[in-house]
């Protein structure tokens, strides 16, 4: 079946601008997860969802940052005024409620200039 | 395609030979801990895991062991291939609250296999 999509893949935003990251789990998934992997780093958690509720956002690095999950389905990672250390490889990964094991997706490059 | 691992741990193999990962992880209330492998251009990918109950669990051709008095974590691959070759990361979770869902990931180790 189709696995955790992204997009879009590849963002190339300049310094100030505001983007959204959409984060589409497996069907029926009903956890979701965002994560931040920067170069040559293991994913760094943001924020997580069960259906539509933000369980925890203590990984969001400061009140730029925001996500959403409306519907309990797709997830949006919003980044406001964006700034350069703020590129990097972003990575949704969903579960079964609370499951274990995290399916993780191709994720979205942005690179802010 | 992506590069990760520019200043990780490598650990290079030839075809067939056993391979160890070793990790060392930083909360002593995790539980439940996690073996990723992540490819170039790719997303994690779950491997085995293994709950702080056990020491050690079996897959096919992995074994993960777990030493909780040393915080210590390895992977064993058996007969290592080609396709192994991929950046290995560890991961840890706690066991409840409201930070449930949120995975701690280890530095990396990059495993290259040589035909």
């Amino acid at each position: 079946g189709a696995g955790v999509s992204q997009s879009p893949r590849y963002k190339v935003t300049k310094r100030g601008q505001d983007v959204a990251l959409r984060c589409d789990p497996i069907s029926g998934h009903v956890s979701l997860y965002w994560y931040r992997q920067a170069l040559g780093q293991g994913p760094e958690f943001l924020t997580y969802f069960n259906y539509e509720a933000q369980q925890d956002k203590s990984g969001l690095p400061n009140d730029r940052f925001s996500a959403e999950r409306p519907e309990g389905s797709i997830s949006t990672l919003t980044i406001q005024r964006t700034e350069q250390r703020d590129s990097a490889m972003y990575r949704c990964a969903s579960s079964p409620l609370e499951s274990d094991e995290q399916y993780f997706g191709p994720g979205t490059r942005l690179t802010v200039t | 395609g992506e590069s990760v691992g520019l200043h990780l741990p490598t650990l290079s193999v030839q075809e067939g030979d056993n391979s160890i990962i070793n990790c060392a992880y930083s909360n002593s209330a995790s539980d439940y801990f996690i073996w990723y492998k992540q490819e170039s251009g790719k997303g994690p990918q779950f491997i085995i895991d293994i709950r702080s109950n056990m020491d050690k669990r079996q897959g096919q051709r992995v074994t993960v062991l777990l030493n909780k008095t040393v915080k210590h974590l390895s992977l064993q691959i058996a007969a290592t291939q080609p396709g192994d070759s991929a950046v290995y990361f560890c991961a840890e979770k706690l066991a409840g609250g409201t930070s449930y869902g949120k995975l701690t990931f280890g530095q990396g180790t990059i495993l290259t296999v040589h035909p």
